[in-house]
């Protein structure tokens, strides 16, 4: 079955920390991996995402994101979180054989002052 | 703008009311989805659909309907609402191409009593 699994429920930092945010999933085929954030009251914003190449990718708001293929991760990270940073982040996978997205449960992350 | 609508953003009915969620896009995607969103389950897709009149079942599409007669449109129909279905929808739209992300709408929360 494919499935995208987030560990960790909430994740707590102090700002100006380095913060990683779990991902790793179980996809058949070759994967296409995204990172989503949601604010309260907010619809999804697509952070960034993996097709091919690199396997560190660099996206918005000063995330990044590594791939690991021998560990099927695609962890989030942050070098130094900022308290705006705090919201809800869900890692996604595209399956290509199944021709659709599978969400993990998300995870909340709190950035303290 | 590119953006994803849906209305109504919050919404209040009993138990056997018909009701209609709508979505639209300005993007001029093909494919467009469905998904709801409940605590630790992550985003569950419903139905999606690849193009005008092409529609197919997603992860948990019972006691839900859509239709596609426009591009734009997607409409989410809850012919018999139940409890069980209170939750928060998002509709989504992305275009063709694989490496292409999806957009989110704001999201609707819907209360079945």
């Amino acid at each position: 079955a494919q499935s995208v699994a987030q560990p960790e429920d909430q994740v707590n930092v102090a700002e100006g920390n380095p913060l990683t945010v779990k991902c790793t999933y179980s996809v058949s085929g070759n994967p296409y991996l995204f990172w989503y954030v949601q604010y309260p009251n907010r619809g999804l914003q697509f952070l960034l995402k993996y097709i091919t190449g690199d396997n560190l990718v660099k996206g918005s708001y000063g995330f990044e994101a590594e791939f690991n293929k021998s560990q099927t991760s695609f962890h989030l990270k942050k070098p130094s979180a900022l308290v705006s940073d705090s919201a809800l982040y869900f890692c996604a996978v595209y399956s290509y054989n199944f021709n659709k997205f599978y969400f993990g449960s998300g995870t909340k992350l709190n950035v303290k002052p | 703008e590119a953006q994803v609508t849906q209305n109504p953003r919050y919404l209040i009915t009993v138990t056997g009311k018909k009701l209609t969620v709508t979505c639209s896009q300005n993007m001029n995607h093909e494919y467009m989805s469905w998904y709801r969103q409940d605590p630790g389950l992550g985003l569950r897709q419903i139905y999606y659909s690849m193009n005008v009149e092409v529609t197919d079942k997603g992860d948990v599409p019972e006691g839900y309907k859509v239709s596609r007669k426009e591009k734009r449109n997607f409409p989410l129909i809850l012919e018999s609402p139940s409890p069980n279905q209170t939750s928060l929808y998002f509709c989504a739209s992305r275009s063709g191409g694989l490496q292409e992300t999806q957009y989110f709408g704001p999201g609707t929360r819907l209360l079945v009593l």
